[in-house]
């Protein structure tokens, strides 16, 4: 298994351009999670899905949409970028959802590093 | 605002030393994990403890959890240079779905 992989690994943006970060994991995990981290913090939950055709708003969503249509894919959109937007982001999966699966422990991808200037 | 707040922010210990990190929390949860990340690399889980759990063990760590104090420890036995990281917490709280970071403990360990 891949477990859970993020793609691309560095971008640089002008502010006011969009683009999309991919997040794919072959665990057949239903829940999965969009965090941003900035340096010397912790993680903060931008968007999250709790499995295929539901998704819902974390902790700081503003500037940012996400949609889930198959269990494998959460992509994160931006969708106009920002100098504030600076940051790397993360994207994690869990069997927890809302069939069930009590495992409750995340799985992280590697993360994309995003600069806006 | 962040549910897991850890203490302290920095810590520096010879290897062979304990290390004890803590992590304090402000609503109801269902369980509290412990994460390490090395340098600028993704989070790697450690330790799950459920909210009707007060002490687990996995190898050279300790995890308590007190659920009236809203907090939890993670405590490192015979640290070695490999365990130089940061280290958080996450909560899930009760009745959501979402994951809740603190703002991390650097741990640097010497040799």
């Amino acid at each position: 298994n891949a477990g859970v992989t993020q793609t691309p690994k560095f971008q640089v943006l002008k502010t006011g351009q969009s683009m999309t970060l991919q997040c794919a994991q072959d665990m057949n995990h239903e829940y999965m999670s969009w965090y941003r981290q900035d340096p010397g913090m912790g993680l903060r939950l931008i968007h999250y899905s709790v499995g295929a055709g539901i998704t819902d708003q974390g902790e700081v969503p503003n500037g940012y949409n996400v949609s889930r249509s198959t269990t494998e894919d959460f992509p994160l959109r931006l969708l106009s970028a920002a100098p504030s937007q600076t940051s790397v982001y993360f994207c994690a999966s869990s069997p927890r959802g809302l069939a069930g699966g009590r495992t409750d422990t995340q799985y992280f991808g590697p993360g994309t590093r995003l600069t806006v200037l | 605002s962040q549910q897991g707040e850890e203490d302290p922010q920095a810590l520096s210990i010879q290897e062979g030393e304990n290390a004890t990190m803590n992590c304090s929390y402000k609503t109801s949860i269902n369980n509290l994990q412990w994460y390490r990340q090395n340098s600028g690399r993704g989070l790697v889980h450690l330790i799950l403890i459920r909210s009707n759990e007060r002490e687990k063990h996995s190898g050279r760590l300790r995890v308590t959890l007190d659920t009236s104090k809203k907090s939890s420890s993670l405590l490192i036995t015979a640290s070695r240079a490999a365990d130089t990281a940061s280290y958080f917490c996450a909560t899930d709280k009760t009745g959501t779905y979402k994951y809740i970071f603190g703002t991390g403990t650097r741990l640097k360990v010497l040799a």
